[in-house]
Order: C-alpha cells, then sequence, then structure tokens
C-alpha cells in the first residue's frame, strides 16, 4: 500500500532562515507527487509538483522540491524563510490509476521574527 | 476564474441527524473528489467522480456515506444518521479528467460539527 510520511510535525525556524521539510514515500511505481500549503482559515493550496523529468522542480513562492528516487524522498526546501510562511506543509503522493491523493500528516510551520 | 466552492461553511448538527454537503467544481473540470480532514485521521479520500464513469467509493468509511453528482457537475455528500466522529472538514476538489496529470484544486471545506 501506497504511504507517505513527514517525519516532521512541527518545525520552528527564525525569519530569514533556510527551511527543509521531510518527506519520503512508498509507492510500487514512479509517483506523482506535490506538496500543498495551508494556512490558518484558508483552503489548500499547491506550491510545486513533480510528475517526471527534472527532479528538481520549483513552486510558488520561492519554494523548490528535489525528487530522490533512491531515498524515496521529495523534500521541500526554501533558502530564505518570511513569516507569511507560517502554515502547516503536507506532502502528497497521487495514485496514478485511481487518481486519488495520500496525504502525509502534515508538519506545521512557525517562523519567529 | 471562480475556484471551487464548498456550502454552508459551517455545518453543527445533532447526532442522528441527516446532513448534505454542496461542491461546486471548477468549470470545465470533470474530475471531482470529496476528502476529509480530522484530527485524528488527517486528510482522508472519500470518493472520486470522472465524468459519466461509475465513480470510485473505495474512501467512504461507511455505508452512511453518500455522494451524487448531478450534470457531471454539482456534486452533494450525504451523511446520514450522523455521528460524533463525523465531525471534520469535508474538502472538495476538482480537476481535469485523466489521463491529464493534473492538479487537484481544493475548495476552502465544510466544516462539520456533531453534537
Amino acid at each position: 500500500a501506497q504511504s507517505v510520511t513527514q517525519p516532521d510535525i512541527h518545525i520552528t525556524v527564525s525569519e530569514g532562515a533556510s527551511l527543509e521539510l521531510r518527506c519520503n514515500y512508498s509507492y510500487g511505481a514512479t509517483p506523482y507527487l506535490f506538496w500543498y500549503v495551508q494556512s490558518p482559515g484558508q483552503g489548500l493550496q499547491l506550491l510545486l509538483k513533480y510528475f517526471s523529468g527534472d527532479t528538481l522542480v520549483q513552486g510558488i513562492k520561492g519554494f523548490e522540491a528535489e525528487f530522490k528516487r533512491s531515498q524515496s524522498s521529495f523534500n521541500l526546501r526554501k533558502p530564505s524563510v518570511h513569516w507569511s510562511d507560517a502554515a502547516e506543509y503536507f506532502c502528497v503522493l497521487m495514485d496514478t490509476g485511481r487518481r486519488a491523493l495520500t496525504f502525509g500528516s502534515g508538519t506545521r510551520l512557525q517562523v519567529q521574527p | 476564474g471562480a475556484g471551487v466552492s464548498q456550502s454552508p461553511s459551517n455545518k453543527v448538527t445533532e447526532k442522528g441527524k441527516d446532513v448534505e454537503l454542496r461542491c461546486d467544481p471548477i468549470s470545465g473540470h470533470t474530475a471531482l473528489y470529496w476528502y476529509r480532514q480530522s484530527l485524528g485521521q488527517g486528510l482522508e479520500f472519500l470518493i472520486y467522480f470522472q465524468g459519466n464513469s461509475a465513480p470510485d467509493k473505495s474512501g467512504l468509511p461507511s455505508d452512511r456515506f453518500s455522494a451524487e453528482r448531478t450534470g457531471g457537475s454539482v456534486s452533494t455528500l450525504t451523511i446520514q444518521r450522523t455521528q460524533q466522529e463525523d465531525s471534520a472538514v469535508y474538502l472538495c476538489a476538482s480537476s481535469l479528467p485523466a489521463p491529464t496529470r493534473d492538479t487537484q484544486y481544493f475548495g476552502p471545506g465544510t466544516r462539520l460539527t456533531v453534537l
């Protein structure tokens, strides 16, 4: 069965510091992977997606993620965090047959001034 | 253009009552999904509609849950005889149809509270 693991429930970083959110997946084929962000009271917004090709994908708001097949990982990075980045981040895998999304448990990011 | 809309935004009901939640997908999106976000279970897939095909109901947690999609657009998720464990945020998403590998766009959700 497919699964997504986000090992960090809660991360706190200082504004301006770099960020890396970890994501590991389990899937029997090449996965379709996404990162979504959910701010308080807001819906889920897509940050970036990986389907195939270049393993380093760029997203909105200065985020990027790198797909590493050998490590079954899809970590999200940002070189300099802004206070407005405080939110919950979800790593997501798409079942290419059923199209259903499997979500990780989420990482809540807190940004200190 | 307009995004996915859901109504109501909040619903409070008493245990045992039936509730209906509505989703309006993005125009032109023939694929529609329902998910549930709860404290204990995180975000879970419930059901998937694709055009006129039979829906994928594999994520529905019990036979108290059902969903329909009329005219290939609006969808209604119905929960019969609600239980307290049904309290959650119900999210709807839509996308372009398979086999395009498109993104699912989410609505703001309906927060359901069962007293």
